[in-house]
């Protein structure tokens, strides 16, 4: 597609539920992220991939998190048994490739806004 | 690690006023840097980037210049708008963490 597309936009979810974000990265991009932004603070780094496997996952905040990409497109962001310190922004981003020799201009998704009552 | 400050928000300025947005970094090696954006409302978006030391990257009026000596790069806008009021993020992208690690981001607020 022409830009990083994430759904849903919007969702609501009482605690304990849990949740499915998905991002569909630029194509031909082979790196995705993932990122969480709280309100009022900067952007916390998640995860990313390089095709399908994930080198550095170590900004999941707990084991209620995980993510995978498969086709080196599509990625899902879980959260299990989601709690209201969850609420946030995530954001979704793709690149060419990461690693040697890429000057890191990530693109970015608009966003999934998660609330949780 | 790698790792970004910048300075806090917000910071408030009438049209036309002389802006700086205050950035450092540390990192292994030798990273990109890079300036986005988050308009109200708008997703986060690429507003100017430099990948060597002594670059200067601009864009929209704005500049920053890749300063390896005092591990800066500072945001410089001669006159803002109201238009520019937005959220602004530094980040740094190095080859040997392969992804790109944020300041907590400066609110910038122009007023008519």
């Amino acid at each position: 597609g022409a830009g990083v597309s994430q759904s849903p936009s919007n969702k609501v979810t009482e605690k304990g539920k849990d949740v499915e974000l998905r991002c569909d990265p630029i194509s031909g991009h082979t790196a995705l992220y993932w990122y969480r932004q709280r309100l009022g603070q900067g952007l916390e780094f998640l995860i990313y991939f390089q095709g399908n496997s994930a080198p550095d996952k170590s900004g999941l905040p707990s084991d209620r998190f995980s993510a995978e990409r498969t086709g080196e497109s599509v990625s899902t962001l879980t959260i299990q048994r989601t709690q209201q310190e969850d609420s946030a922004v995530y954001l979704c981003a793709s690149s060419l490739w990461a690693g040697q020799g890429n000057t890191g201009e990530l693109f970015f998704g608009e966003g999934s806004r998660l609330t949780v009552l | 690690g790698d790792s970004v400050t910048q300075m806090e928000g917000p910071v408030t300025l009438s049209e036309e006023a002389f802006l700086t947005i205050n950035c450092t970094y540390t990192a292994t090696g030798y990273p990109s840097l890079f300036w986005y954006v988050q308009y109200p409302g708008e997703g986060l978006q690429l507003l100017l980037k430099a990948t060597k030391a002594d670059d200067k990257g601009s864009n929209k009026g704005f500049e920053a210049t890749y300063r390896k000596e005092t591990t800066s790069f500072h945001l410089e806008k001669g006159s803002v708008q109201v238009s520019d009021s937005a959220v602004y993020f530094c980040a740094n992208y190095g080859g040997a963490t392969n992804k790109l690690i944020f300041g907590t981001g400066t609110l910038l607020a122009v007023q008519p």
